[in-house]
């Protein structure tokens, strides 16, 4: 089974732009998860989705946005992109189940703001 | 609001030793999930363990396993038989047992292994 895939996985963009985000998660997964992760403030969380449902929200700007569609993508949006907004962002799926159920992460994209 | 405190910026151990990683938090719930993953330079992070708070037994997963003292609102991950591949950041995480998919994660710790 295919993993959790991320695009793209670099990316590099000018002060005042906006920049989109995929996340494919696992094949049967209706649940993801975004964050955040820079060396100084470490990991934290964005958004969740499930079934195109935003269940959560992060302590982020408005500038930060997402969404899901009907077969479980993601995407996240960054508008007027900030210097301190580079960073590794990382999705995460998971089935949802009960317990102490295992959360999939992908590779990231790694975000460079000039 | 939950908080995960690792003190450990950084560790090592020597390989086929033993080395013990560090996870405070604060929570004013009674329910709720532990979970140590593994970020590998430029790889994807994975889980390694996890633990249900409401369980006593501490979790064990071949050469790791955790201590968790409930009242002490410790979960430390201790690694045996230590291998050159077990070398990344590891981050202590905590998510409520109450439906929200929300982790919140301890600032890691960066493991060394040498040879």
């Amino acid at each position: 089974k295919a993993g959790v895939t991320q695009t793209p996985r670099y990316l590099i963009k000018t002060r005042g732009q906006q920049v989109t985000l995929s996340c494919s998660p696992i094949s049967g997964h209706r649940s993801v998860s975004w964050y955040q992760q820079t060396p100084g403030q470490g990991l934290q969380f964005l958004f969740e989705y499930f079934s195109e449902t935003q269940r959560n929200k992060g302590n982020f700007p408005g500038r930060f946005s997402g969404r899901q569609f009907s077969n479980s993508r993601s995407e996240m949006n960054v508008s007027t992109l900030e210097l301190g907004d580079s960073a590794l962002y990382l999705c995460a799926s998971s089935l949802r189940t009960s317990g102490a159920y295992e959360q999939y992460f992908g590779p990231g994209t790694r975000l460079t703001v000039t | 609001a939950q908080t995960v405190t690792q003190s450990q910026p950084e560790m090592s151990v020597q390989e086929a030793e033993t080395v013990t990683l560090s996870c405070t938090y604060d929570t004013s719930e009674s329910d709720y999930y532990l979970f140590w993953y593994k970020q590998p330079p430029s790889r994807q992070m994975i889980l390694v363990i996890r633990q249900e708070a409401y369980k006593q037994q501490n979790a064990t997963e071949n050469r790791f396993s955790v201590n968790f003292q409930k009242a002490a609102k410790s979960f430390s991950l201790k690694i045996s038989d230590s291998q050159l591949g077990d070398a990344a950041m590891y981050f202590c995480a905590y998510r409520s047992a109450f439906g929200s998919e929300k982790l919140v994660f301890g600032k890691g710790t960066k493991l060394t292994v040498n040879p």
